[in-house]
């Protein structure tokens, strides 16, 4: 079973700029997360969606950051214009739902922006 | 609102030796508890989780966890480490809360296996 796909693995910046993550969750996966995961801190989540629809987005910071997860798969992280602030590794995961709860995360090998 | 507490950012170890990673949550609500692992350059990895039952719970690598719901902890352990165990290691809690499942992790704990 493929497991959680992101795309790049590495990206440097310049602040203002924009940038855009992608995610392709595991086949058949409702659940999938955004997390950010700054350099020596534990991953803080951005937006969690159920489907295509979002569950929570409390903690995205909505003037410079948006994602998107069209039909329910792939799932699209953007930020513009990006701030100093931003470097960090924004993480993937994607969990399956079973009696309406969700199982274990899995997640992708992460994308490592540094803004300059 | 829950939140995940790691005592210990770094824990040194001897190769061979014990371990214990330490992990305490508080939440007002039934929880289910994971601990993840981070290799350099990597994202995480599931070591073990619990979500009822026995208390005691056997992860990959030979790690092991217990869940005491008096105190709140779910401290992670392995009896004898090896090098390749170097890595992040993460607690995280998951609650549901009006049918919001969020998972939240502690801020991390550094392991280094001394050889």
């Amino acid at each position: 079973e493929a497991g959680v796909a992101q795309s790049p693995r590495y990206k440097i910046i310049e602040k203002r700029q924009s940038v855009a993550f992608w995610c392709n969750p595991i086949s058949g996966h409702a659940t999938l997360y955004w997390y950010q995961q700054i350099l020596g801190q534990g991953p803080k989540l951005l937006i969690q969606f159920q489907n295509n629809g979002v569950v929570d987005d409390s903690q995205l910071p909505k003037d410079r950051f948006s994602a998107e997860r069209l039909k329910g798969v792939d799932s699209t992280l953007k930020i513009q214009p990006a701030k100093l602030e931003d470097s960090a590794v924004y993480l993937c995961a994607s969990s399956s739902l079973r009696a309406g709860r969700n199982t274990e995360a899995f997640f992708g090998q992460g994308t490592r922006l540094t803004v300059v | 609102a829950q939140s995940v507490t790691q005592l210990d950012s770094q824990v040194p170890v001897f190769e061979e030796a014990p371990v214990e990673l330490r992990c305490n949550y508080s939440s007002s609500v039934s929880v289910y508890l994971f601990w993840y692992v981070q290799y350099p350059n990597q994202g995480l990895q599931l070591l073990l989780k619990y979500l009822s039952g026995s208390t005691l719970v056997k992860g990959i690598n030979g790690f092991e966890a217990e869940f005491n719901k008096s105190q709140t902890s779910f401290h992670l352990r392995k009896p004898s480490v090896h090098i390749s165990d170097t890595a992040e290691y993460f607690c995280a809690v998951r609650i549901s809360n009006f049918g919001n499942e969020k998972l939240t992790f502690g801020t991390g704990t550094r392991l280094t296996i001394i050889p």
